[in-house]
């Protein structure tokens, strides 16, 4: 069975301060993993994606993430924050076919 | 290149009334996915259509529909609404075909309320 687990619902972090959405994973097969964004009243866009090769992927808006098989985890990291980042981030996975999305995490951008 | 269109982007409904929400997707995209998302559920997948034959489903009653068309362009249908049916309602349109990797791009949602 597949499933993603995204541990915290909401992050609050001051801006200019680093930041780590976490994100895990379960399949018995190999997977492909994407982070999404979505800001108020629009839809999801990608931030990143992994599906094979390094491990450190690197996306939109200084975003990047680290594929950790034997943790299982895909984990978002960004090391300055900014309001503009102020979003809700949804981690997912895909195989066969379909993708598996988390429950999502919200991140607020303090000043 | 345009991107993926909803329509219509807000609608109010009653109860027990019918809705059909279109999705246009990306020239060449054979995929089209539907998903409903609430803030207590968060996002759920309803279905995906690929060349115009249903390829997956999700666990909604009968009233939640689709089709694809053979252009590529899609509607879904909920039929005798429910309050629980208020929602964000997003389309998703990929290149995906068997064994691509598929990433998917949304639209912007068509917000249904039902009073």
């Amino acid at each position: 069975a597949q499933s993603v687990t995204q541990l915290d619902s909401q992050v609050p972090v001051f801006e200019e301060a680093p930041v780590e959405l976490r994100c895990n994973y379960s399949s018995s097969v190999s997977v492909y993993l994407f982070w999404y964004v979505q800001y108020p009243n629009q839809g999801l866009q990608l931030l990143l994606k992994y599906l094979s090769g390094s491990t450190l992927v690197k996306g939109i808006n200084g975003f990047e993430a680290e594929f950790n098989k034997s943790q299982t985890s895909f984990h978002l990291r960004k090391p300055s924050v900014h309001i503009s980042d102020t979003a809700e981030y949804f981690c997912a996975l895909y195989n066969f076919n379909k993708f598996y999305f988390g429950s999502g995490t919200k991140l607020n951008v303090k000043p | 290149k345009a991107g993926v269109t909803q329509t219509p982007r807000y609608l109010i409904k009653t109860r027990g009334q019918q809705v059909t929400l279109s999705c246009s997707p990306i020239s060449g995209h054979r995929s089209v996915s539907w998903y409903q998302q609430t803030p207590g559920q968060g996002l759920q997948f309803l279905f995906e259509y690929f060349s115009e034959t249903q390829r997956n489903k999700g666990n909604f009653p009968g009233r939640f529909s689709g089709r694809q068309f053979s252009n590529s362009r899609s509607e879904m249908n909920v039929s005798t609404l429910e309050l629980g049916d208020s929602a964000l309602y997003l389309c998703a349109s990929s290149q995906m075909g068997q064994g691509e990797t598929g990433e998917l791009f949304f639209g912007e949602g068509s917000r249904l309320t039902v009073l």
